[in-house]
């Protein structure tokens, strides 16, 4: 299996740009996770899909961040405007079986830079 | 309010020796706790998963054990070697009714030769 795919895996963007972030999934696994890593906060939960349906996405940090799940093989989150604090690494994740089996496969990550 | 502490402090060890990693949590209540390896650029990967109900873990040379009443995880790597070098990192879920995995922010582990 390839794994979860993850483009770009880099992004250099300007101020007030928009910024799209692209995942595919393991074929198969049933949720998908946007993960967002930074030195200050470390690893930190956006967003959750089961299902493709959207189930948690309290971590979210405004509205200029938004997710897209439109069938089980592709996701998307995108930023817009993008502002210099968003820049760190996104990582995607996908699993299978729910939070008893919970191992997260993730992708190689997408390093954001916003100038 | 809620916590995963992780000793952001490196930890250097000997080739051979015992690491031995913490994760100190206040305020969850978890089922399940993870711990996964991240090396540098890479994203993390998947090394054990401990049920409340177990008190301990076993795989290879890792050992994870999960006391509920410290609200703590160790994380063990026997006979470590370099190539253990990587960042180390605890995941607990939230017991919300939702699949919602927490993370720590990591120790970051050296196996000296």
């Amino acid at each position: 299996d390839a794994g979860v795919i993850q483009s770009p895996r880099h992004e250099v963007t300007e101020m007030g740009q928009e910024v799209t972030l692209r995942c595919k999934p393991i074929s198969g696994h049933n949720s998908l996770f946007w993960y967002r890593q930074t030195m200050m906060r470390g690893l930190e939960l956006l967003i959750y899909f089961n299902n493709n349906v959207p189930i948690d996405d309290s971590g979210m940090p405004e509205d200029r961040f938004s997710a897209k799940m439109p069938n089980a093989s592709f996701s998307t989150l995108k930023i817009q405007p993008s502002e210099p604090r968003d820049s760190a690494v996104y990582f995607c994740a996908s699993s299978f079986g729910g939070r008893a089996f919970g191992e997260l496969f993730f992708g190689e990550g997408s390093r954001l830079t916003v100038l | 309010s809620q916590k995963i502490e992780q000793n952001s402090e490196a930890l250097n060890i000997q080739e051979g020796k015992t690491a031995t990693l913490t994760c100190n949590y206040t305020n969850y209540s978890p089922a399940y706790l993870q711990w996964y390896r991240q090396d540098p650029g890479r994203g993390p990967v998947f090394l054990l998963l401990i049920r409340e109900n177990e008190k301990e873990k076993r795989k290879e040379r890792l050992k994870v054990t999960f006391d509920t009443t410290l609200k703590q995880s160790l994380f063990h790597i026997t006979a470590s070697q370099p190539a253990d070098s990587a960042t180390y990192l605890c995941a607990l879920d939230e017991v919300s009714g939702t699949y919602k995995y927490i993370f720590g922010t990591g120790t970051r582990l050296k196996v000296l030769a």
